[in-house]
């Protein structure tokens, strides 16, 4: 069956980086767009960009730029997200989605959810 | 940049029909999609493509799309439908997908 599996975790200093990582099991990783999404305590779903695991090309939300790294590895079906500059409005969990059907639609799957901690 | 604006909150008594609305100006070209969010959990898509309803979701979920607003009716209300509910679609150009601010709907 298909699964989307982060990484646990994290509670990170202002200033530091972070990368998640999303495992996916159950289809082929290559055919299907990867998107990540975060949300703040008590806010709405953000997206952060997407990546597509065939070619590794990718596009971030305007907000994220120069800030974000999205990776893959398609020997182990692992998706990345790197954040850098971290600061506490950077504070939320962090997910992965695929198996959309088209670049627009996040798709029916998604991970369990990161949460990051921006704390000094 | 791109918004789509819902109401932030719907109440509705059970058995009865909630209507959520997403307005925004690039929906005519863009199909909406629509998740439910319960506390603590991951989102869960319950429409695509303005109309479609994927497997294991209700009949009672449906969605439609009327020039620059789309609708998420939920006929027939549940407790269990009680949740936060998301719009999603992109912008006119269709390579900056945007979410909705979310609307929590009440079962009263």
């Amino acid at each position: 069956q298909v699964q989307l599996v982060q990484s646990g975790a994290e509670v990170k200093k202002p200033g530091a980086s972070v990368k998640v990582s999303c495992k996916a099991s159950g289809y082929t990783f290559t055919s299907y767009y990867m998107h990540w999404v975060r949300q703040a305590p008590g806010q709405g779903l953000e997206w952060m960009g997407i990546i597509n695991p065939s070619g590794g090309s990718t596009s971030y939300a305007q907000k994220f730029q120069g800030r974000v790294t999205m990776t893959r590895d398609t020997s182990t079906s692992t998706v990345y997200m790197e954040l850098s500059s971290l600061r506490s409005e950077d504070t939320a969990v962090y997910y992965c989605a695929s198996l959309g059907r088209d670049s627009s639609d996040l798709g029916d799957y998604w991970g369990q959810g990161t949460l990051v901690t921006v704390s000094s | 940049s791109y918004e789509l604006t819902q109401p932030p909150s719907v109440s509705v008594s059970p058995g009865q029909t909630a209507r959520i609305t997403c307005s925004g100006d690039a929906l005519p070209k863009q199909y909406a999609y629509w998740y439910q969010q319960k506390p603590g959990q991951a989102p869960v898509l319950v429409i695509y493509k303005d109309s479609e309803r994927p497997s294991g979701i209700p009949e009672r979920f449906s969605g439609s799309s009327s020039g620059t607003t789309v609708t998420l009716t939920i006929s027939g209300v549940q407790a269990e439908d009680e949740a936060d509910y998301y719009c999603q679609s992109a912008d006119s150009s269709g390579t900056v997908v945007v979410f909705g601010g979310g609307t929590k709907l009440t079962v009263l």
